[in-house]
């Protein structure tokens, strides 16, 4: 069965320095894909981005970028000079076949806290 | 905003009452999910309809079911309530299926007392 594994519950760093989120994934499946959101305390689930399993080319996207490794089957995501602003609750998630069901499987998630 | 819609945004009741919870999707998606966030189970996928036919459930109780109408819109109806069904309800939707990039709306938060 499919499982998302995020050990740090909690992350609480100064603003300006950078940190990584882990993830790790599990599932027995050769095609899925990757995604990660973010939930700030407004809420709401923010999509990040999606990654699929033949594309192990890391990503950059302004200040957030994301790691991609098949070998040790990990997807994790880095803040660069984090702000305030990235305080949230981030979370790992997977899309494979198992069952035919196209739902995500969830980590339980990052809390992370920027703190000023 | 992602375009997705959710009413309520709160909603309140008694154990052993019925709610209704309603999506929109995103103007042209086809696929509707549903998603229940608690404390002790985290983010967990309930159901998922395309087109308006079933094509997955995941861990929905029996006292749950969900439809989806012709115009595409998302009802999960929630029966005999329980104290454990305190959560936070979300709807996605995605253009189509299979591994799609799903976009959440702002959730329903459920009170059961």
């Amino acid at each position: 069965a499919q499982k998302v594994t995020q050990a740090q519950t909690e992350i609480s760093v100064v603003e300006k320095e950078d940190v990584t989120l882990d993830c790790v994934y599990e599932t027995r499946d050769t095609t899925y894909y990757l995604f990660w959101y973010k939930q700030p305390p407004s809420g709401e689930l923010v999509f990040l981005i999606r990654r699929n399993s033949f594309d192990e080319q890391n990503e950059i996207s302004g200040r957030y970028s994301w790691n991609f490794q098949k070998s040790t089957s990990s997807f994790n995501f880095t803040i660069t000079a984090s702000q305030v602003v990235d305080s949230a609750v981030y979370f790992c998630a997977l899309s494979d076949n198992g069952g035919g069901a196209d739902g995500l499987t969830f980590g339980k998630g990052t809390h992370l806290i920027i703190q000023p | 905003d992602s375009g997705v819609t959710q009413t309520p945004k709160h909603l309140i009741t008694a154990t052993g009452q019925r709610v209704t919870l309603r999506c929109s999707p995103r103007s042209g998606d086809l696929s509707v999910y549903w998603y229940q966030q608690s404390l002790d189970q985290g983010l967990q996928f309930l159901i998922q309809y395309y087109n308006g036919e079933e094509r997955a459930k995941g861990n929905i109780l029996e006292r749950f079911s969900a439809q989806q109408f012709p115009d595409l819109h998302s009802e999960l109806n929630l029966s005999s309530l329980e104290l454990g069904d305190s959560a936070l309800y979300f709807c996605a939707s995605s253009a189509r299926q299979g591994r799609e990039t799903q976009y959440f709306g702002p959730g329903t938060r459920l009170l059961v007392l």
